[in-house]
């Protein structure tokens, strides 16, 4: 079937480096895509989007890149912060259907002082 | 009221017992949804409702009911709950402005345990 996921569960960082968070989808008629942040206790929080019409958008510090041709998406993240730190979750979505978003599992990102 | 609530905020429950999560919304969003989040398996959707009146089942909606008679409200019902419903439910709400799809609007959670 198809599906969204996520290469890495865990990363790992030093505060200051750059993160990338990756994500893979299998349906290839996806034209909107969405990235999460969730802290712990906490319900998930828009980051950044991206419409199939683009391949890069910047936002503050973060950046998302998608290439339709191996139907991938990542994230980055630049001079992470411990703030940072919570679990990442991409979502997909075909504008034109009933609208609903499939959820990757998440990777969690830790940041290290 | 800004943005999306829900109650309560934890909750445990005996198994075989009725229960409600209520949740609203004050941005007038026409789409609504509600998930289950459990460890490992990131978030599952339960039932969503595009606009009042209408509503929609997800991945998992057996033992979960809605209703939506109005925009601002959207509540889960576990008509005989069980352990296996123990979960952090979000409810959540976009726009979906004629068509084009918008990012999605979270509540805080609520925590409920099945015993």
């Amino acid at each position: 079937g198809e599906s969204v996921g996520l290469h890495l569960p865990t990363l790992s960082v030093q505060e200051g480096d750059n993160s990338i968070i990756n994500c893979a989808y299998s349906n290839s008629a996806s034209d909107y895509f969405i990235w999460y942040k969730q802290e712990s206790g906490k319900g998930p929080q828009f980051i950044i989007d991206i419409r199939s019409n683009m391949d890069k958008r910047q936002g503050q510090r973060v950046t998302v890149l998608l290439n339709k041709t191996v139907k991938h998406l990542s994230l980055q993240i630049a001079a992470t912060q411990p703030g940072d730190s919570a679990v990442y979750f991409c979502a997909e979505t075909r504008t034109g259907g009933s609208y609903i978003p499939t959820f990757g599992r998440g990777t969690s990102l830790i940041v290290h002082p | 009221i800004a943005g999306i609530t829900q109650a309560p905020t934890s909750q445990i429950l005996a198994a075989g017992r009725r229960m409600t999560l209520r949740c609203t919304q004050d941005m007038r969003h026409n789409a609504m949804y509600w998930y289950r989040q459990d460890l490992g398996l990131g978030l599952r959707l339960i039932h969503y409702s595009n606009t009042a009146g209408t509503t929609g089942k997800g991945e998992v909606p057996d033992g979960y009911s809605v209703s939506r008679a109005n925009t601002d409200d959207f509540p889960l019902t576990l008509a005989s709950a069980v352990p296996s419903q123990t979960s952090v439910y979000f409810c959540a709400s976009s726009d979906s402005n004629g068509g084009a799809y918008n990012e999605q609007f979270f509540g805080p959670g609520t925590r409920l345990t099945v015993l």
